[in-house]
């Protein structure tokens, strides 16, 4: 079965500083791999995704994330952080069969912005 | 585009009430996902349609929960009688199907609280 790790539970950084939020996998082949942002009191954003080809992703609102399969991570950075990134932040996994259905969500960070 | 839709925002009722939620996803999506998030769990996969069939429902915590989606448009999920743990907030999600991999697009959610 998949599964998804976000070792960190809170981070908070201050504003400007570079972020890295840590995602590991569990899966037996190559994943599909998200990352979803939640704000307060809404619902979840795909920030990006990762199908197949470049490693390096970009996504929305200057994120990026790498997947390695070598460590089954695919961390998300951002060089500089502003105030409205503070929000918590999925990572997901899904499969390439059953046509795709099954996503497993990570635990979740919870990013605190330090003015 | 509208995005998923999900009603009521918010609810609160007492314990033994029936709870009703309701989803409109996407136009054109052909699959559908009721998650359920809480603190201690986090989010959980209930129940997911595809192509308005029930394709697996392993995730419905009993028999008190039950989901439906009479048309391409529509769906409900359906808790009686509800008690306080049911408290939670209910995502309702809908993809595209094959063409977008696994690209899961979340309604805001709707806060469930059973006093």
């Amino acid at each position: 079965a998949q599964s998804v790790t976000q070792p960190d539970i809170h981070i908070t950084v201050s504003e400007g500083a570079s972020l890295e939020l840590r995602c590991n996998y569990s899966y037996g082949a190559t994943p599909y791999l998200f990352w979803y942002v939640q704000s307060p009191g809404q619902g979840l954003q795909l920030l990006l995704k990762y199908f197949s080809g470049d490693t390096l992703v970009q996504g929305i609102k200057g994120f990026e994330a790498e997947f390695k399969r070598s460590q089954s991570s695919f961390n998300l950075r951002k060089p500089s952080v502003h105030w409205s990134d503070a929000a918590e932040y999925f990572c997901a996994v899904g499969d390439h069969n059953n046509a795709g259905n099954m996503l497993t969500f990570g635990g979740g960070t919870r990013l605190m912005v330090k003015p | 585009d509208a995005g998923v839709i999900q009603s009521p925002r918010h609810e609160v009722t007492e314990m033994g009430q029936e709870v009703t939620l309701r989803c409109k996803p996407i136009s054109g999506h052909n699959s559908l996902f009721w998650y359920r998030q809480t603190m201690m769990r986090g989010l959980e996969l209930l129940i997911y349609f595809n192509n308005n069939v029930p394709i697996d429902d392993s995730g419905m915590p009993e028999d008190r929960f039950s989901a439906k989606m009479p048309n391409a448009s529509f769906s409900t999920l359906k808790i009686q009688p509800s008690e306080p743990r049911d408290s939670a907030v209910y995502f309702c999600a809908s993809r595209p199907g094959q063409g977008d991999g696994n690209t899961i697009y979340f309604g805001e959610g709707s806060w469930l609280t059973v006093v």
